[in-house]
Protein backbone atom coordinates (compact mmCIF):
# COMPACT_ATOMS: atom_id res chain seq x y z
CA UNK A 1 0.00 0.00 0.00
CA UNK A 2 1.15 3.74 -0.38
CA UNK A 3 1.82 4.27 -3.61
CA UNK A 4 2.74 7.81 -5.16
CA UNK A 5 2.90 7.98 -8.96
CA UNK A 6 4.10 11.04 -10.83
CA UNK A 7 3.58 11.45 -14.33
CA UNK A 8 5.70 11.90 -16.73
CA UNK A 9 8.89 10.20 -15.28
CA UNK A 10 10.83 12.34 -17.59
CA UNK A 11 10.07 15.76 -19.81
CA UNK A 12 11.87 17.65 -22.26
CA UNK A 13 10.42 21.04 -23.08
CA UNK A 14 11.56 23.78 -24.90
CA UNK A 15 12.68 27.30 -23.05
CA UNK A 16 9.27 29.14 -22.62
CA UNK A 17 6.53 26.25 -22.74
CA UNK A 18 5.11 25.51 -19.62
CA UNK A 19 4.98 22.08 -18.13
CA UNK A 20 2.67 20.08 -16.40
CA UNK A 21 3.52 17.21 -13.77
CA UNK A 22 1.50 15.02 -12.08
CA UNK A 23 1.37 13.39 -8.56
CA UNK A 24 -1.19 10.86 -7.76
CA UNK A 25 -1.70 8.49 -4.49
CA UNK A 26 -3.19 5.48 -5.79
CA UNK A 27 -4.47 3.43 -2.78
CA UNK A 28 -4.57 6.18 -0.30
CA UNK A 29 -6.61 9.98 0.02
CA UNK A 30 -3.76 12.16 0.54
CA UNK A 31 -4.97 15.20 2.43
CA UNK A 32 -1.23 17.06 1.78
CA UNK A 33 1.12 16.54 -0.78
CA UNK A 34 4.97 18.02 -0.80
CA UNK A 35 6.61 19.28 -3.56
CA UNK A 36 10.54 18.96 -3.85
CA UNK A 37 13.35 19.93 -5.84
CA UNK A 38 16.53 17.76 -6.52
CA UNK A 39 19.68 19.31 -8.30
CA UNK A 40 22.13 16.84 -9.25
CA UNK A 41 24.46 15.42 -6.16
CA UNK A 42 22.13 17.56 -4.30
CA UNK A 43 19.88 17.25 -1.36
CA UNK A 44 15.89 17.47 -1.91
CA UNK A 45 14.47 20.89 -1.34
CA UNK A 46 10.86 21.33 -0.24
CA UNK A 47 9.20 23.89 -2.74
CA UNK A 48 5.31 24.07 -1.47
CA UNK A 49 3.01 22.21 0.60
CA UNK A 50 -0.19 21.51 -0.84
CA UNK A 51 -3.39 20.65 1.28
CA UNK A 52 -6.63 19.47 -0.34
CA UNK A 53 -8.86 22.32 -1.68
CA UNK A 54 -6.69 25.10 -0.33
CA UNK A 55 -3.80 27.60 -1.65
CA UNK A 56 -0.14 25.68 -1.91
CA UNK A 57 1.71 26.97 1.08
CA UNK A 58 5.25 28.52 -0.86
CA UNK A 59 8.88 28.07 0.86
CA UNK A 60 10.81 31.08 1.10
CA UNK A 61 12.32 32.39 -2.31
CA UNK A 62 9.98 29.73 -4.26
CA UNK A 63 7.67 31.97 -7.30
CA UNK A 64 4.07 30.95 -6.98
CA UNK A 65 3.62 32.67 -10.16
CA UNK A 66 5.90 30.46 -11.47
CA UNK A 67 5.20 26.79 -9.88
CA UNK A 68 1.63 27.12 -10.27
CA UNK A 69 0.21 23.86 -7.63
CA UNK A 70 -3.01 22.51 -7.82
CA UNK A 71 -4.90 20.22 -5.28
CA UNK A 72 -7.42 19.66 -6.66
CA UNK A 73 -8.75 16.10 -5.19
CA UNK A 74 -7.56 13.42 -2.15
CA UNK A 75 -5.83 11.93 -5.06
CA UNK A 76 -4.15 14.08 -7.49
CA UNK A 77 -1.65 17.51 -7.55
CA UNK A 78 -0.70 19.45 -10.46
CA UNK A 79 3.45 21.37 -10.44
CA UNK A 80 3.32 23.38 -13.64
CA UNK A 81 6.22 25.18 -14.62
CA UNK A 82 5.33 28.10 -16.24
CA UNK A 83 7.38 29.61 -18.91
CA UNK A 84 9.95 27.06 -17.94
CA UNK A 85 13.49 28.21 -18.42
CA UNK A 86 17.01 26.24 -18.65
CA UNK A 87 17.45 26.96 -14.78
CA UNK A 88 14.45 25.13 -14.01
CA UNK A 89 15.78 21.64 -15.66
CA UNK A 90 15.91 19.15 -12.51
CA UNK A 91 14.50 16.66 -10.56
CA UNK A 92 11.40 17.14 -9.13
CA UNK A 93 9.70 14.69 -6.39
CA UNK A 94 6.01 14.66 -5.04
CA UNK A 95 4.96 13.53 -1.71
CA UNK A 96 2.16 12.84 -0.16
CA UNK A 97 0.95 12.02 3.26
CA UNK A 98 -3.02 11.17 4.73
CA UNK A 99 -4.35 12.73 7.48
CA UNK A 100 -4.24 10.14 9.88
CA UNK A 101 0.12 10.53 10.12
CA UNK A 102 1.39 13.47 10.27
CA UNK A 103 4.34 12.28 10.18
CA UNK A 104 4.68 9.78 7.54
CA UNK A 105 5.50 11.02 3.77
CA UNK A 106 5.37 8.36 1.09
CA UNK A 107 7.30 9.86 -1.93
CA UNK A 108 6.23 9.31 -5.61
CA UNK A 109 9.49 8.23 -8.33
CA UNK A 110 10.34 11.54 -9.36
CA UNK A 111 10.30 13.52 -12.45
CA UNK A 112 13.37 14.47 -14.44
CA UNK A 113 12.61 17.90 -16.31
CA UNK A 114 15.07 19.00 -18.99
CA UNK A 115 14.74 22.54 -20.81
CA UNK A 116 16.38 23.32 -23.84
CA UNK B 1 13.97 26.79 11.82
CA UNK B 2 15.17 23.14 11.48
CA UNK B 3 18.37 22.17 10.10
CA UNK B 4 20.33 18.86 9.42
CA UNK B 5 23.91 18.00 8.88
CA UNK B 6 25.49 15.19 7.92
CA UNK B 7 29.45 16.28 7.24
CA UNK B 8 30.33 12.92 5.63
CA UNK B 9 29.32 13.25 1.83
CA UNK B 10 31.03 9.87 0.62
CA UNK B 11 31.73 6.51 2.92
CA UNK B 12 33.06 3.34 1.78
CA UNK B 13 32.49 -0.19 3.21
CA UNK B 14 33.68 -3.60 2.85
CA UNK B 15 30.72 -5.97 2.28
CA UNK B 16 29.08 -7.86 5.68
CA UNK B 17 30.41 -5.37 7.38
CA UNK B 18 29.00 -2.37 9.60
CA UNK B 19 29.22 1.13 8.40
CA UNK B 20 27.71 4.02 10.43
CA UNK B 21 26.63 7.53 9.20
CA UNK B 22 26.57 10.79 11.13
CA UNK B 23 23.71 13.05 10.91
CA UNK B 24 22.99 16.00 13.34
CA UNK B 25 20.23 18.37 13.53
CA UNK B 26 19.34 21.25 15.57
CA UNK B 27 15.45 22.23 16.14
CA UNK B 28 13.50 24.41 18.66
CA UNK B 29 10.58 21.51 18.18
CA UNK B 30 9.84 19.71 21.41
CA UNK B 31 7.87 17.12 18.96
CA UNK B 32 9.67 15.69 16.16
CA UNK B 33 10.45 12.57 13.89
CA UNK B 34 13.77 11.49 12.97
CA UNK B 35 14.09 9.46 9.28
CA UNK B 36 16.51 8.03 7.46
CA UNK B 37 15.92 7.81 4.14
CA UNK B 38 17.57 5.92 0.75
CA UNK B 39 17.93 6.84 -2.49
CA UNK B 40 19.26 4.20 -4.93
CA UNK B 41 20.09 5.23 -8.77
CA UNK B 42 16.29 4.52 -9.48
CA UNK B 43 15.88 7.96 -7.59
CA UNK B 44 13.09 6.58 -5.28
CA UNK B 45 13.31 7.78 -2.18
CA UNK B 46 12.92 5.08 0.38
CA UNK B 47 12.19 4.67 3.73
CA UNK B 48 15.10 3.17 5.76
CA UNK B 49 14.30 3.95 9.54
CA UNK B 50 12.07 6.38 11.77
CA UNK B 51 12.59 7.80 15.34
CA UNK B 52 9.91 9.47 17.67
CA UNK B 53 12.00 11.94 19.59
CA UNK B 54 9.43 11.33 22.84
CA UNK B 55 10.65 7.71 22.46
CA UNK B 56 14.05 7.12 24.55
CA UNK B 57 14.54 3.43 22.98
CA UNK B 58 16.87 3.25 19.78
CA UNK B 59 15.11 2.38 16.56
CA UNK B 60 15.51 -1.06 14.59
CA UNK B 61 14.53 -2.34 11.88
CA UNK B 62 16.70 -5.82 10.87
CA UNK B 63 19.96 -4.76 10.05
CA UNK B 64 19.52 -0.96 10.20
CA UNK B 65 19.93 0.28 13.76
CA UNK B 66 20.06 4.84 14.66
CA UNK B 67 21.93 5.86 18.16
CA UNK B 68 19.70 8.65 19.29
CA UNK B 69 21.20 11.12 21.34
CA UNK B 70 18.85 13.49 22.12
CA UNK B 71 20.35 15.93 24.28
CA UNK B 72 23.29 15.77 21.38
CA UNK B 73 20.95 16.62 18.95
CA UNK B 74 22.40 13.40 17.01
CA UNK B 75 21.10 10.60 15.11
CA UNK B 76 23.37 8.26 13.58
CA UNK B 77 22.92 5.07 11.19
CA UNK B 78 24.41 1.72 11.73
CA UNK B 79 24.28 -0.60 8.78
CA UNK B 80 24.88 -4.24 9.95
CA UNK B 81 26.02 -6.86 7.71
CA UNK B 82 26.47 -4.90 4.35
CA UNK B 83 24.73 -6.08 1.14
CA UNK B 84 25.64 -4.94 -2.30
CA UNK B 85 22.24 -3.58 -2.67
CA UNK B 86 22.81 -1.14 0.30
CA UNK B 87 24.52 1.00 -2.16
CA UNK B 88 22.79 4.55 -2.38
CA UNK B 89 23.10 7.65 -1.17
CA UNK B 90 21.23 8.05 2.23
CA UNK B 91 19.87 10.58 3.81
CA UNK B 92 18.94 12.40 7.20
CA UNK B 93 15.46 14.03 7.51
CA UNK B 94 14.03 15.73 10.46
CA UNK B 95 10.27 16.08 10.57
CA UNK B 96 9.09 19.88 12.75
CA UNK B 97 6.81 21.99 12.39
CA UNK B 98 4.20 20.31 9.99
CA UNK B 99 8.00 19.65 7.63
CA UNK B 100 10.58 17.63 6.42
CA UNK B 101 14.01 18.89 6.62
CA UNK B 102 16.45 16.73 4.73
CA UNK B 103 20.27 16.12 5.63
CA UNK B 104 22.92 16.62 2.36
CA UNK B 105 23.25 12.93 1.95
CA UNK B 106 25.83 10.66 2.17
CA UNK B 107 27.21 8.86 -0.79
CA UNK B 108 27.44 4.63 0.41
CA UNK B 109 29.68 2.57 -1.53
CA UNK B 110 29.98 -1.21 -1.05
CA UNK B 111 32.94 -2.62 -1.47
CA UNK B 112 32.83 -6.67 -3.06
Amino acid sequence: GAVVSQHPSWVICKSGTSVKIECRSLDFQATTMFWYRQFPKQSLMLMATSNEGSKATYEQGVEKDKFLINHASLTLSTLTVTSAHPEDSSFYICSARTSGSRNEQFFGPGTRLTVL
Amino acid sequence: AQTVTQSQPEMSVQEAETVTLSCTYDTSESDYYLFWYKQPPSRQMILVIRQEAYKQQNATENRFSVNFQKAAKSFSLKISDSQLGDAAMYFCAQFGNEKLTFGTGTRLTIIP
